[in-house]
């Protein structure tokens, strides 16, 4: 079945730094690949998407690019701020339909000032 | 928050006893769906609604089920609560065009 696999946490990094948050997946068919973040306290928010090989997501200043070849969708940012701590989801979406998510299990990222 | 509220935010119950939580959406979604966060697991789905009493199964349905008697709400029901049932549940809605809009969640601990 279809399964996401991120980079262990907690990363901790200095303000300005440059981040990227590794996600690799397993999947039948061509699936969209989704990071999600989580503040304290809150629900998930959609960061970005890529539908197709090739497509680059990007949004607030954090990219990933779908790698087919690589089956991967790594996360960076080039200098992070003290606002992006936070916890980072990688997820696809299976066939057409619901979209029923499947989740890695998260990295939790503290940006030191 | 796309308009979603859960209900309640948190909650301890006790061993045994049965559980609803609810969710309602004021966006006139299709999908509806429930997951649960445990640490070390990500986010895993339990059930999910494609219309007005139409429901399928998750991952993790085992112990759960869901009614969507109307448009905008959706409950997920633990019959007999159990201490592997404390977690964090979300509810989330979005369709094949439309990215996941989740909730903010309800902290359920089962003692």
């Amino acid at each position: 079945g279809n399964s996401v696999t991120q980079m262990e946490g907690p990363v901790t990094l200095s303000e300005e730094a440059f981040l990227t948050i590794n996600c690799t997946y397993t999947a039948t068919g061509y699936p969209s690949l989704f990071w999600y973040v989580q503040y304290p306290g809150e629900g998930l928010q959609l960061l970005l998407k890529a539908t197709k090989a090739d497509d680059k997501g990007s949004n607030k200043g954090f990219e990933a690019t779908y790698r087919k070849e690589t089956t991967s969708f790594h996360l960076e940012k080039g200098s992070v701020q003290v606002s992006d701590s936070a916890v980072y989801f990688c997820a696809l979406s299976g066939p057409q339909g619901a979209q029923k998510l499947v989740f890695g299990q998260g990295t939790r990222l503290t940006i030191n000032p | 928050d796309a308009g979603i509220t859960q209900s309640p935010r948190h909650k301890v119950t006790e061993t045994g006893t049965p559980v609803t939580l609810r969710c309602h959406q004021t966006e006139n979604h299709r999908y509806m769906y429930w997951y649960r966060q445990d640490p070390g697991h990500g986010l895993r789905l339990i059930h999910y609604s494609y219309g007005v009493k139409d429901t399928d199964k998750g991952e993790v349905s085992d112990g759960y089920s869901v009614s969507r008697s109307k448009t905008e709400d959706f409950l997920l029901t633990l019959e007999s609560a159990t201490s592997s049932q404390t977690s964090v549940y979300f509810c989330a809605i979005g369709g094949v065009r439309s990215p996941l809009h989740f909730g903010n969640g309800t902290r359920l601990t089962v003692t």
